[in-house]
């Protein structure tokens, strides 16, 4: 049974980094053919897909927030780490994680969500 | 910027069809996906490969491709179907979420 779940912090001070972590369990990411995801959606807004990382440890960002992000993996630990700098208020939104069996598409299992805000 | 373009809502009443369109310049050369998404809820796949549909969805749910896009359809809408929709496609370096149909179950 595949399953991922999100968590970090549900506050987040302007200027600060976000960190966040998606632990999953039901496939390993040393798999071939395997991706791990991160999407935001803002309060009322469409999702918005943001960075990717693949079983090698290739990793792929959306452009408008590439150098704000870095995506990277624990497979001892089954984690996916996603980290944020420079937050802002229009940065606050629910953050999922999810999987793939295509690069950048079919995203089949889905976490639950995190929500994080932004103020000071 | 590559851009996938929904229409922001489609109303339709039981038993009836709705149909969201997704238009975008990448789409021919690649396949689309369609989520659902209820309030509060993460997005669920319903149609992957442009018209394939993973297992547990019911056949209500359809896709379709053409040279100016593609379609989701529910055939025989049910008062559960009341969501959000998004497709999604890729131009090779990056995944994209269209802009969101909210679908209404009159």
């Amino acid at each position: 049974q595949v399953t991922l779940r999100e968590s970090g912090p549900a506050l987040v001070r302007p200027t600060q980094t976000l960190t966040l972590t998606c632990t999953f369990s039901g496939f390993s990411l040393t798999t071939s053919g395997l991706y791990v995801t991160w999407i935001r959606q803002p309060p009322g807004k469409a999702l918005e897909w943001l960075a990717l990382i693949d079983w090698d440890g290739d990793q792929y960002y959306t452009t408008s927030l590439r150098s704000r992000l870095t995506i990277s993996k624990d497979t001892s630990k089954n984690q996916v780490v996603l980290t944020m700098t420079n937050m802002d208020p229009v940065d606050t939104a629910t953050y999922f994680c999810a999987r793939s069996t295509l690069r950048f598409l079919e995203f089949d299992y889905w976490g639950q969500g995190t929500q994080v805000t932004v103020s000071s | 910027s590559y851009e996938l373009t929904q229409p922001p809502s489609v109303a339709v009443s039981p038993g009836q069809t709705a149909r969201i369109t997704c238009s975008g310049d990448a789409l021919p050369e690649h396949y689309a996906c369609w989520y659902q998404q209820k309030p509060g809820q993460a997005p669920v796949l319903v149609i992957y490969k442009d018209t394939e549909r993973p297992s547990g969805i019911p056949e209500r749910f359809s896709g379709s491709s053409s040279e100016t896009g593609v379609t989701l359809t529910i055939s025989g809408v049910q008062p559960e179907d009341e969501a959000d929709y998004y497709c999604q496609s890729t131009d090779s370096r990056a995944s994209l979420f269209g802009s969101g149909t909210k679908v209404t179950v009159l």
